[in-house]
Parts: structure tokens; C-alpha cells; sequence
């Protein structure tokens, strides 16, 4: 399976913009970018995906790069809430997802 | 949709003791059942996975078991527990749908003492 590269942690101030980054360079032309969070003591909640355009839903964005290899969340105004460990993986058909050890996200109040 | 139940929350169990988890899902037939582990701090470790009834797949070698007795249920076991089986137990399935993510349990807390 394709892996992903993420920054082990990331800070943000309440009601900003966050976005988190996701590197994929050995991507396959069949992987889609899943986006999973996970608050603690919790499993991991579904955020969003995607194959190759933008795509948006109540819970944030995703924006894909063009040539695949990066993808970008975007939570367009953090809250308290939002403060958990963030996912990056890819799914091409294969019966496992590699979770790797995520983007902890810390909001600021 | 598709929701996975999972149970007990927490759990605290004797070495040597013998576990069993089980997991059922609703919403949907014939899914992808997973298990997870996840040490404190650390990432999801896939242990086991089942695309049906009977069928399963181990990823790492362990002191883990599990069984897939009916389509919405998938069940994990130890005969004798080691203090190293410790950590949060996660089960998820997933449709197989390309386009479609797994749904996630709550998880199991297990402590081994």
C-alpha cells in the first residue's frame, strides 16, 4: 500500500482556518485520499475523500493537487471540538489501511 | 449507513486470563470486518480482517484470534492474555466500495495486569 507523510503535530487559533498537509508521492492512479480524525478515547470518525478534484462537505475540504502527490484539509473555521489526531491514508481496493501516526491538531482558544 | 457497535468499553483482565470481544454491525450485509490495536500514542496496527462468514486474515503474528461466526459478526480472542495484549481495540467495517471509508466502533480499552 501507498503511505502518506504528515506532520506529527499542528497548532491553530479558534475560529481560523487550519489546513493540513498530506504528502502522498508514490500514489497509484486507483488510490483515494481518505481523511479520518480520531478524538481521544474514541475510534476514528470519517472526514472526507476524494479521487482527484476538490471536494467539499459539512465537515471540511479537501483539496487535491494536480498531479496527485499532496493533498491539503482544510477546516475553514476550527472550534474546540476539532482539536483531535488527524488521518491522511489511501485506499486503492486493498482490505487494509495503513493508519500511520497522524496530525495531532491542537486548538488555541 | 453502517454503524458498528462494540463492546465492553473498558476492560481490565488478569495475564493468563482468556478474552473475547465481539463486535456486530448494522445497516449493512456482507461487509469488510476489521480489527484494530492502538498502543497509547501510537497508530492503528491492523490485526485481522474478514471479507465473509468464516473467512478470516491475520496480519501480524500474535497471541490473537479472531472468528467471523455470522455476517455481522466478528469476534476477537485470546486463550491466555500477556501484559504486551494491552491497548484500545478498535473493530471497523467497510463496504468495499472503493469510494467508501470504514465505520469505526468506540473501541475497547483493554488493560492487562
Amino acid at each position: 500500500d501507498a503511505k502518506t507523510t504528515q506532520p506529527n503535530s499542528m497548532e491553530s487559533n479558534e475560529e481560523e482556518p487550519v489546513h493540513l498537509p498530506c504528502n502522498h508521492s508514490t500514489i497509484s492512479g486507483t488510490d483515494y485520499i481518505h481523511w479520518y480524525r480520531q478524538l481521544p478515547s474514541q475510534g476514528p470518525e470519517y472526514v472526507i475523500h476524494g479521487l482527484t478534484s476538490n471536494v467539499n462537505n459539512r465537515m471540511a475540504s479537501l483539496a487535491i493537487a494536480e498531479d496527485r502527490k499532496s493533498s491539503t484539509l482544510i477546516l475553514h473555521r476550527a472550534t474546540l471540538r476539532d482539536a483531535a489526531v488527524y488521518y491522511c491514508i489511501l485506499r486503492a481496493g486493498a482490505n487494509n489501511l495503513f493508519f500511520g501516526t497522524g496530525t495531532r491538531l491542537t486548538v488555541i482558544p | 449507513s453502517q454503524t458498528i457497535h462494540q463492546w465492553p468499553a473498558t476492560l481490565v483482565q488478569p495475564v493468563g486470563s482468556p478474552l473475547s470481544l465481539e463486535c456486530t454491525v448494522e445497516g449493512t450485509s456482507n461487509p469488510n470486518l476489521y480489527w484494530y490495536r492502538q498502543a497509547a500514542g501510537r497508530g492503528l496496527q491492523l490485526l485481522f480482517y474478514s471479507v465473509g462468514i468464516g473467512q478470516i486474515s491475520s496480519e501480524v503474528p500474535q497471541n490473537l484470534s479472531a472468528s467471523r461466526p455470522q455476517d455481522r459478526q466478528f469476534i476477537l480472542s485470546s486463550k491466555k492474555l500477556l501484559l504486551s495484549d494491552s491497548g484500545f481495540y478498535l473493530c471497523a467495517g467497510m463496504t468495499g466500495k472503493l469510494n467508501y471509508g470504514y465505520t469505526f466502533g468506540s473501541g475497547t480499552r483493554l488493560t492487562v495486569v
